[in-house]
């Protein structure tokens, strides 16, 4: 069974702290680690796609890590501002068969 | 990147009854794929939808109770037939970006939120 957890479930930070919350994901047939961000009534956005273990990609305030050995990503939020504010996804792509397996997403609240 | 016009946004709909959500794209794409969310779950990838053929169906998913259309390159429908409370989910369309979703990922409809009473 391919499983992809996040944790948290849910984070409550405030405004102007720095945050990180993790995904794990299935370390074999690695292909794809997707980040998204997905704000209330609006389409989830991709904020980035990351193949190459060791990797770290940066937008903006927001970075991730990946460990495709160990099967986990982190995604870090610095001086967290109100727009912050959304679910954030990842999802896992296996064997390059367009076919991503979500986690259930972390829900990030930035307190003013 | 592509942008997706998906509607409704919402519906509250009588159980029994069916519902079609609609995403159109503004630019010609190979593939769309249908998901849903119930509440508090992961996004569940529903079926996959190639223009000229039928759509392939994840396990758990069947036609006749998800429908699919696939028209030409811009365009897919999904149906929600003989709804019951249980199909109460967010229903969301996605295709994969013109440069390929290894670089940017892929792309998402504004979602259908649909209360089946």
């Amino acid at each position: 069974i391919l499983n992809v957890e996040q944790s948290p479930q849910s984070l409550h930070v405030q405004e102007g702290d720095s945050t990180n919350f993790t995904c794990s994901f299935p370390s074999s047939n690695f292909y794809a680690l997707h980040w998204y961000r997905w704000e209330t009534a609006k389409s989830p956005e991709a904020l980035f796609v990351m193949t190459l273990n060791g990797d770290e990609k940066k937008k903006g305030r927001i970075s991730a890590t990946l460990n495709t050995k160990e099967g986990y990503s982190y995604l870090y939020i610095k001086g967290s501002q109100p727009e912050d504010s959304a679910t954030y996804l990842c999802a896992f792509e296996r064997d390059s068969n367009y076919q991503l397996i979500w986690g259930a997403g972390t829900k990030l609240i930035i307190k003013p | 990147s592509a942008v997706i016009s998906q509607k409704p946004s919402r519906d509250i709909c009588q159980r029994g009854t069916s519902l079609t959500i609609q995403c159109q794209v503004d630019s010609q794409v190979t593939m769309m794929f249908w998901y849903r969310q119930q509440p508090g779950q992961s996004l569940t990838l529903i079926a996959t939808a190639n223009q000229g053929s039928e759509a392939t169906y994840e396990s758990g998913f069947v036609i006749d109770k998800f429908p699919i259309s696939r028209p030409n390159l811009t365009f897919s429908t999904l149906t929600v037939s003989n709804m019951s409370p249980e199909d109460s989910s967010i229903y969301l369309c996605s295709v994969d970006a013109a440069d390929g979703p290894e670089t940017y990922g892929y792309t998402f409809g504004s979602g259908t939120r649909l209360t089946v009473v």
